[in-house]
């Protein structure tokens, strides 16, 4: 079945780039979706790609997919300390647009 | 910028009691869903609704659950005898008609504590 695989954990030091890594199962995928959660605070969308795209630019992020591997990466250029949150992948599944999320990659952003 | 907002953002309940969750999607948007985060793991769908019915629901979404846009604004989850296991974060999501790749946009939750 889909299947959407994060690591869980990352630290960074305030102003380097984060990296954050997903991998999927489901070949037919269209759309793949980052969202960040910040504690207390819903699923705040980030930003999303198509899956003819290799990446996709908006400010200090940077998505990259290599649909041949199935892999899709989040990178936060100049992260600040406003960045700490859990950052979910999610891949769309099936005509109506279910999400299929991963476990959520926490971002710690130190000093 | 328009959002997706639930209510409560916290509700205790005790369990075989019946809860209902409410959401006001985005107003322009025509296709709703619920999913659910137990606390530590995956967040999970459970249904979709659009034009006044359900196209789609999990196998976590039985016979317990039911959803219900009561008016022009309001969509409603409602779960008729809680159990211990249903304690998780509730997420409401909309989205725009049309492309079915629009990104849905979700509201900040409602906490779920059965007791």
């Amino acid at each position: 079945g889909e299947d959407v695989e994060q690591s869980l954990f990352l630290s960074v030091r305030e102003g380097d780039s984060s990296v954050i890594n997903c991998t999927y199962t489901d070949s037919s995928s269209t759309y793949l979706y980052w969202y960040k959660q910040e504690p207390g605070a819903g699923l705040q969308l980030l930003t999303y790609i198509f899956s003819n795209m290799d990446m996709k630019q908006d400010q200090r992020l940077t998505v990259l997919l290599n649909k041949k591997d199935k892999h899709l990466s989040l990178r936060i250029a100049d992260t600040q300390t406003g960045d700490s949150a859990i950052y979910f992948c999610a891949e769309k599944y099936g005509g109506y647009n279910k999400l299929i999320f991963g476990a959520g990659t926490r971002l710690a952003v130190h000093p | 910028e328009p959002e997706v907002t639930q209510t409560p953002s916290h509700q205790v309940t005790q369990m075989g009691q019946e809860v209902i969750l409410r959401c006001v999607p985005i107003s322009n948007h025509l296709y709703f869903y619920w999913y659910r985060q137990i606390l530590g793991q995956k967040v999970e769908f459970l249904v979709s609704f659009y034009n006044n019915e359900i196209s789609e629901k999990s196998e976590i979404f039985d016979d317990q659950f039911s959803v219900e846009r009561p008016d022009g604004s309001n969509f409603t989850l409602k779960i008729r005898s809680t159990k211990l296991e249903d304690s998780a974060m509730y997420f409401c999501a909309s989205r725009l008609p049309g492309d079915s790749n629009q990104p849905q946009h979700f509201g900040d939750g409602t906490r779920l504590s059965i007791l």
